[in-house]
């Protein structure tokens, strides 16, 4: 079975200054990989998802985040972060079929001024 | 275009009580889900569905039942309410085979006294 590790349940950060949240799944067959962002009070919607080919995905608002098959990772990235991204993020794994998909613990960022 | 409609928002019961949460959709998506998001420990599955009659079990079902009469329609009931079921809960669908982006609701946020 799947499962999916987000070694950071809080991140505070200062605005401008870089960030890396991290996520490990474990799975033995191929996976999709997804990072999904909840803003306060809201549903969750998708950031971005690798499938298949480029390792490194990106999103629309400056957000990355890189598959490493041999460390079993998916860690999202951004180089300079905004007030705006203080949310909780979730990392999501299921294997490439049509197949549920599992959510780690999340990682709230908090953006300070 | 609706999305993904969750009712209620609130809800608080009392112990013993049941319910239904109902989740629709009108996006003519296959697959369903139901997850309960509580803090620390991210969203757990509780039970998905891949298409009209068919439904299975996610990572935690026990004190749930669900059924896909329909397409649109995807209810989650609570028969014998316990307060360690006090949570949010989400339901989320998406298109196709293989999941490759989760639409989801705005929540029910659930009490249980």
């Amino acid at each position: 079975a799947q499962s999916v590790t987000q070694l950071d349940s809080q991140v505070p950060v200062f605005e401008e200054a870089p960030v890396e949240l991290r996520c490990n799944y474990s799975s033995s067959v191929s996976v999709y990989l997804f990072w999904y962002v909840q803003y306060p009070n809201q549903g969750l919607q998708l950031l971005l998802k690798y499938l298949s080919g480029s390792t490194l995905v990106e999103s629309i608002n400056g957000f990355e985040a890189e598959f490493n098959k041999s460390q079993t990772s998916f860690h999202l990235r951004k180089p300079s972060v905004h007030i705006s991204d203080t949310a909780e993020y979730f990392c999501a794994v299921k294997r490439a079929s049509y197949d549920k998909v599992i959510f780690g613990p999340g990682t709230s960022l908090s953006v300070i001024p | 275009n609706a999305g993904v409609t969750q009712t209620p928002k609130f809800q608080v019961l009392k112990t013993g009580q049941s319910m239904t949460l109902q989740c629709a959709q009108d996006m003519n998506h296959e697959y369903m889900s139901w997850y309960r998001q509580d803090p620390g420990m991210g969203l757990r599955l509780i039970h998905y569905s891949v298409g009209a009659g068919i439904t299975d079990q996610g990572e935690v079902p026990n004190g749930y039942n669900v059924s896909r009469s329909t397409t649109e329609d995807f209810p989650l009931r609570l028969l014998s309410a316990a307060p360690s079921q006090t949570s949010v809960y989400f339901c989320a669908s998406s298109a196709g085979r293989y999941n490759e982006k989760l639409f989801f609701g705005s929540g029910t946020q659930l009490s249980v006294l």
